[in-house]
């Protein structure tokens, strides 16, 4: 199956802080979606970005597919950024290939 | 807003037991999903359904059976819980072709088995 890699694994920012969280995949894709996983569990949908840039208040995305990665920028970083930050590509069927995501932690 | 609810955000289960994990969605989509989530392993699919009574077993089906007896519920059985089963439970549902439009995810139910 595609093999989806994240990184970094970790990160740790001041508030107020931009970043940018890449994820690379190993085949080609039908779609992506990003995720954040906030501190309690709940996984929240951030975008479906099969190719081009989307942006949504502080959060943008783009994937260049035929380059196999995708990136997500986050400024102006805040508190409740923090959790674990999931691309999940979509290569059809029911199978679905998760990264190991980014743990981002965003320092007051 | 759509959702994707799950029973219990929290719950503590003898050794043994029969425990039952609920999901509801009210997006009228068709597959519906079961990961459980653990540090250094990820999301890993156990069962998913992609209709009404249809059932498929994921990557770690053993232990746990599912029923989908109407298109909005779907339920993860542990048949006699077992420690290595204390975990997080997610559910979760798309339409067909996931790869259009995606998973939707419930909140979560952390499961303790004591």
């Amino acid at each position: 199956g595609i093999q989806v890699e994240q990184s970094p694994p970790d990160l740790i920012l001041q508030e107020g802080a931009n970043s940018t969280l890449r994820c690379n995949f190993s085949d080609s894709v039908n779609n992506l979606q990003w995720f954040h996983q906030n501190p309690w569990g709940q996984l929240i949908n951030l975008f479906y970005i099969p190719s081009g840039t989307k942006q949504n208040g502080r959060l943008s995305a783009t994937t260049v597919a035929t380059e196999r990665y995708s990136l997500l920028y986050i400024s102006s970083s805040q508190t409740t950024d923090s959790g674990v930050y999931f691309c999940i590509p979509y290569t059809g069927g029911f199978k679905t290939f998760f990264g190991a995501g980014t743990r981002l932690f965003v320092k007051a | 807003d759509v959702k994707v609810t799950q029973s219990s955000r929290y719950l503590v289960k003898r050794t043994g037991e029969k425990v039952f994990l609920e999901c509801v969605q009210d997006m009228d989509h068709e597959n519906m999903f079961w990961y459980r989530q653990d540090p250094g392993l990820g999301l890993r699919l156990i069962y998913f359904s992609y209709d009404v009574k249809m059932k498929e077993k994921g990557d770690i089906p053993e232990g746990y059976s599912v029923s989908r007896e109407k298109k909005e519920r779907f339920s993860l059985i542990l048949e006699s819980a077992s420690t290595n089963q204390t975990s997080m439970y997610l559910c979760a549902s798309s339409l067909p072709g996931a790869q259009i439009l995606g998973y939707t995810f419930g909140s979560g139910t952390r499961l303790t088995v004591v």
